[in-house]
């Protein structure tokens, strides 16, 4: 099955510089990567997703980045904000929608003011 | 948007006793329930994925008779936590999904205690 792999666990950033955190997947059959941000207690939150033809999205301060030959992908959250501090998930899934998310191990995030 | 309503938020029973957490979502249809747990710090594990009116498909590990999912119509699916026990206490997630309507829509969590 599916394997996804994040790094780092942890991330301390000053406010107002970028963040970068990266994750690899083993399926080349996933085709759907989404990222989440979870603040304690809450279920998770889609920030910005990407699918497997495209290879860079951008929202605002949020970009994602997927390279499908070396089967990772990655988020920039540039100009930090102290809300940004949360733990991020990546995941991937096979058929948007249909099948399951397969996520990563977490990231948290903590932005020093 | 789509929005995904999870009751209780927190839950706190004895153990050996059952708790059901409901999934509802409400404002569209859901054809696939997927069900979470999260221990702290640690990650989303995938525990079973239902659809509508189907049997629920259990990730290995996950005892089937032990919990419960329900997924009787396309708005709502239940978890019941049978004969619970202290290393049930978790953090429950549901997520709901409409295959390339809605994709995956996650319910806020139940957290459940057992003493």
């Amino acid at each position: 099955g599916e394997n996804v792999e994040q790094h780092p666990s942890t991330l301390s950033v000053q406010e107002g510089d970028s963040a970068v955190i990266k994750c690899t997947y083993s399926d080349s059959a996933s085709n759907y990567f989404p990222w989440y941000k979870q603040e304690l207690g809450k279920g998770p939150q889609l920030i910005i997703d990407i699918r497997s033809n495209v290879g860079e999205k951008k929202d605002q301060r949020i970009a994602v980045t997927l390279n499908k030959t070396a089967k990772h992908f990655s988020l920039h959250i540039t100009e930090t904000q102290p809300e940004d501090s949360a733990v991020y998930f990546c995941a991937a899934s096979k058929n948007f929608g249909n099948e399951k998310l397969t996520f990563g191990t977490g990231t948290r995030l903590t932005i020093i003011p | 948007g789509a929005v995904v309503s999870q009751h209780p938020s927190w839950v706190i029973c004895k153990s050996g006793t059952s708790v059901k957490i409901e999934c509802r979502s409400l404002d569209f249809q859901a054809t696939t329930m997927f069900w979470y747990r999260q221990f702290p710090k640690q990650s989303l594990m995938l525990m079973a994925t239902s659809n509508e009116g189907s049997k629920a498909t259990y990730e290995q590990g996950v005892e089937k008779d032990k919990f419960l999912i329900n997924h009787a119509s396309l708005t709502l699916s239940t978890l019941t936590v049978t004969s619970a026990h202290p290393e049930d206490s978790s953090f429950y997630i549901c997520s709901a999904a409409s295959g390339s309507n809605y994709g995956y829509t996650f319910g806020s969590g139940t957290r459940l205690t057992v003493v």
